[in-house]
């Protein structure tokens, strides 16, 4: 089992609607989670970091998290041509120096 | 942009060869990590350096070695390149922050072509 995983995709979504990404984690020592952003050719940049069971929201963002269930996700509202790229999850450990990612899940929204 | 910068964009190498490849922390960061991403895959733990030593490793060999200096810019160097070494090597820099994980930011990498 792969200590994160996250459907590869390409997950599609029409342009205006709601982009649900998905990520389960097995350490249940993991205490940070994040989520990145990775458009081709180019390095993940950090979209929103949670650390607390339930919603954080920043903008069009909300990440998800649920310690008991060992998942974490994020939304995307009123998706755009932009929000196009690869989403990486990534956990960390509490006193752990390394991020651990999955795979990535490729989204591509369609105008 | 980060503020976290890398050199050389592009490297091209042949296998049996050595590479160094730099990265400038943003300021005020005094930790770099670097990370190795195989396409198509999501980027894999090298190791971190904290006030100029080794702060953890992920699994990699010994022929990958790094050093971060006083001004807490880092080098990553990989020896007897391999085909497999073929990647884009990211570093990522963060400070550590009370109470929370510190978040890290990644330069733009280096795409490293070992032929």
């Amino acid at each position: 089992q792969k200590e994160v995983e996250q459907n590869s995709g390409p997950l599609s979504v029409p342009e205006g609607a709601i982009a649900s990404l998905n990520c389960t984690y097995s350490d249940r020592g993991s205490q940070s989670f994040f989520w990145y952003r990775q458009y081709s050719g180019k390095s993940p940049e950090l979209i929103m970091s949670i650390y607390s069971n339930g919603d954080k929201e920043d903008g069009r963002f909300t990440a998800q998290l649920n310690k008991a269930s060992q998942y974490v996700s994020l939304l995307i509202r009123d998706s755009q041509p932009s929000d196009s790229a690869t989403y990486l999850c990534a956990v960390k450990r509490q006193g752990a120096q390394k991020l651990v990612f999955g795979q990535g899940t490729r989204l591509t929204i369609n105008p | 942009e980060t503020g976290v910068t890398q050199s050389p964009t592009h490297l091209i190498k042949t296998r049996g060869q050595q590479v160094t490849l730099r990265c400038s922390s943003q300021s005020g960061h005094n930790t770099v990590s670097w990370y190795q991403q195989a396409l198509g895959q999501g980027p894999q733990f090298i190791f971190q350096y904290y006030r100029e030593e080794e702060n953890g490793r992920g699994n990699f060999p010994p022929r990958f070695s790094g050093l971060q200096f006083p001004n807490y810019s880092s080098e990553l160097n990989v020896n007897a390149l391999e085909l497999d070494d073929s990647a884009l090597y990211l570093c990522a820099s963060s400070s550590p922050t009370e109470g929370g994980a510190p978040e890290q930011f990644f330069g733009p990498g280096t795409r490293l072509t070992v032929l």
